[in-house]
């Protein structure tokens, strides 16, 4: 069975510091990998993936994460964090050879930027 | 890109009363469509499987005469909470992806629908 660890339930941070949420993952099989942002009483939306290829990934609003698969992470990163990203952020996690309906969420992080 | 609507966003109804959340994919054709359930500060919990013209799929645990699933054409899906009660209250969230795509692209999420039961 596949599992997705959020590691903080909270991360408080100062305006224009950076960021990391981390992720990590256990699978026996290939994976795909979402972020995805929501925002207080709103639906969710994708901030970036992993499908395959580079390991990489750059998404919207600045945010990055990177793929290690010795590690099993894929942690979401951002240089510099506004007021406006304050939300809850999910790791999600997807088997290759499975379906959506298949999905892992993750615990989620809340993420608060100080002014 | 691509937009899924849900409606309504917020909803207050009596014990024992029935509600309709209607969820649309507005600019795509979606086949599929996945029905969320988050509680206060939690993840979300996936409820059922809609899928076009067909029985919905539940989830274990989820009772489909409590929930009730319609996914009527290619760009609508809803769900009745029927006989509703406090304990249904909750943020619903439906997804859908586009028909055809290839699995490992992105869900799209409609912007959630909160039901408070009196």
């Amino acid at each position: 069975a596949q599992s997705v660890t959020q590691l903080d339930s909270q991360v408080p941070v100062f305006e224009e510091a950076p960021v990391e949420l981390r992720c990590n993952y256990s699978s026996s099989v290939s994976v795909y990998l979402f972020w995805y942002v929501q925002y207080p009483n709103q639906g969710l939306q994708l901030l970036l993936k992993y499908l395959s290829g580079s390991t990489l990934v750059k998404g919207i609003n600045g945010f990055e994460a990177e793929f290690n698969k010795s590690q099993t992470s894929f942690h979401l990163r951002k240089p510099s964090v506004h007021i406006s990203d304050t939300a809850e952020y999910f790791c999600v996690l997807g088997l290759s050879s499975g379906s959506a309906r298949q999905l892992t969420f993750g615990s989620g992080t809340q993420l608060t930027v100080l002014p | 890109g691509a937009v899924v609507s849900q409606h309504p966003s917020w909803v207050i109804c009596k014990s024992g009363t029935s509600v309709k959340i209607e969820c649309r994919s507005l600019d795509f054709q979606a086949t599929t469509m996945f029905w969320y359930r988050q509680f206060p500060k939690q993840s979300l919990m996936l409820m059922a499987t809609s899928n076009e013209g067909s029985k919905a799929t539940y989830e274990q645990g989820v009772e489909k005469d409590k929930f009730l699933i319609n996914h009527a054409s290619l760009t609508l899906s809803t769900l009745t909470v029927t006989s509703a009660h406090p304990e249904d209250s909750s943020f619903y969230i439906c997804s859908a992806r586009i028909a055809g795509g290839r699995w490992g692209g992105e869900l799209f999420f409609g912007e959630g629908s909160r039901l408070t039961v009196l």
